[in-house]
């Protein structure tokens, strides 16, 4: 069975623009999460999606959002990005239980200048 | 409000020691707490995973061990290779809010750095 997938894996943006990353989740999976990680914060989560619907979020700003389809794929997008936005951003699928695990993908690695 | 503590930061053995990492958690409704392994330029990967209706759980070298009264668990893995290195996350589900179940939501610990010396 093919794990999560991410793309791209790596992206190059200046401030003040925005960007959209995308995870494919494992087959017959139907909860994403989101999580940002950086050497000063660790592993902290955005928001998590089942069935299209945002379920789950965490305490970062509206410049933040995500999006769910109906084949269980998810994006996230970030606009007016700031410096501090630089960081690897990973998802991770699920069935969707309160203690189901959660499979995570290589992630993305968005660097703003 | 929602906390996970993980010591030591970082740890280093020698190969065929035994390393231990620890971590403790801020709400006493948390019910699971995975382990999670990260190399470099990869994602987490779990390695083992606990929850709150068991005391143990064994997996080959890699255990874990929880005690809800105390509110920590541990990693315990034995016979260290230098495979094994790597940067370890444990975790902890929050819990429910008023407007949000737990689904989805891991809070993380800030992580350990093991070096496994050949």
């Amino acid at each position: 069975k093919a794990g999560v997938t991410q793309t791209p894996r790596y992206l190059i943006k200046t401030r003040g623009q925005q960007v959209t990353l995308s995870c494919s989740p494992i087959s017959g999976h139907r909860s994403v999460s989101w999580y940002q990680q950086t050497p000063g914060q660790g592993l902290q989560f955005l928001f998590e999606y089942f069935s299209e619907t945002q379920r789950n979020k965490g305490n970062f700003p509206g410049r933040f959002s995500g999006r769910q389809f109906s084949n269980s794929r998810s994006e996230m997008n970030v606009s007016t990005l700031e410096l501090g936005d630089s960081a690897l951003y990973l998802c991770a699928s699920s069935l969707g239980g309160d203690t189901d695990t959660q499979y995570f993908g290589p992630g993305t690695r968005l660097t703003v200048l | 409000g929602e906390n996970v503590e993980q010591h030591p930061s970082t740890l280093s053995v020698q190969e065929g020691d035994s390393a231990v990492i620890k971590c403790t958690y801020s709400d006493s409704a948390s019910n699971y707490f995975p382990w999670y392994k990260q190399e470099l330029g990869k994602g987490p990967q779990l390695i083992i995973d606990i929850r709150s209706n068991v005391g143990e759980k064994k997996d080959q070298r890699i255990a874990v061990t929880l005690n809800k009264t105390a509110k920590h668990f541990s990693l315990h893995i034995t016979e260290t290779q230098p495979e094994d290195s790597a940067v370890y996350f444990c975790a902890a589900t929050p819990r429910p809010t008023k407007n949000y179940n737990q689904g989805g939501k891991l809070i993380f610990g800030q992580g350990t750095e093991l070096s496994v010396k050949p």
